[in-house]
């Protein structure tokens, strides 16, 4: 799966939107950018994905360079709820083996969000 | 939406006790898989099950096992529990097959200490 870098940490103003960064330059034509966050103590929550096609759904929205090697999170308007560990990630859509839906979470961005 | 639930939030045992750790599924996926999360190490995989009795090594095995005998539910078992596997239990599912990118579902975790 491609490696993907994203800022350790960024600052948004409640009602503002967060606007998160993804670098994933060695993506394959095959792998899917996935979002994910995660509350203190809590398991991972899924946000969003894409391939190809900017893509929005009642959480988020997610832009895909034409080139495909980085996005963005946008969170319209963040709220205090909203800070988190955010964490992109990239994997292809292969069947069988270990490598098959195994996730691998980086570092992600720890988002906060302030009055 | 999907809901993965995970029996236990919070669970104190005792090094050498048998640990069984419960996560149920509710949207019949094939998938099933048991990560552990701990500060600086990200997630890592234990085990995985694409079918029922059907079980994958993940990349830290040693001192577990699981159980698939339902397709919805899938345990994680600590044979004799020691100290070195006090850590957050994940427990995640995810549609089988070529699933068009479809995402993982996680629970809410288990924080599993043993003392």
């Amino acid at each position: 799966d491609a490696k993907t870098t994203q800022p350790p940490s960024m600052d948004c103003a409640e009602g503002r939107a967060a606007n998160l960064p993804c670098n994933h330059s060695t993506i394959s034509g095959n792998e899917y950018v996935y979002w994910y966050r995660q509350i203190h103590s809590q398991g991972p929550q899924y946000i969003i994905h894409g391939l190809k096609n900017n893509e929005t759904n009642e959480m988020a929205s997610l832009i895909i360079t034409e080139d495909r090697k980085s996005s963005t999170l946008i969170l319209p308007h963040a709220t205090l709820r909203d800070t988190a560990v955010y964490y992109c990630i990239v994997r292809a859509n292969n069947a069988g083996g270990t490598s098959y839906g195994k996730l691998t979470f980086g570092q992600g961005t720890i988002l906060t969000v302030h009055p | 939406d999907v809901k993965v639930t995970q029996s236990s939030r919070y669970l104190v045992k005792r090094t050498g006790e048998k640990v069984f750790l419960e996560c149920v599924q509710d949207m019949d996926h094939e998938n099933m898989f048991w990560y552990r999360q701990d500060p600086g190490l990200g997630l890592r995989l234990i085990y995985f099950s694409y079918d029922v009795k059907m079980k994958e090594k993940g990349d830290i095995p040693e001192g577990y096992s699981v159980s698939r005998e339902k397709k919805e539910r899938f345990s994680l078992i600590l044979e004799s529990a020691s100290t070195n596997q006090t850590s957050m239990y994940l427990c995640a599912s995810i549609l089988g097959g070529r699933n068009s990118g479809q995402p993982q579902h996680f629970g809410d975790g288990t924080r599993l200490s043993i003392l």
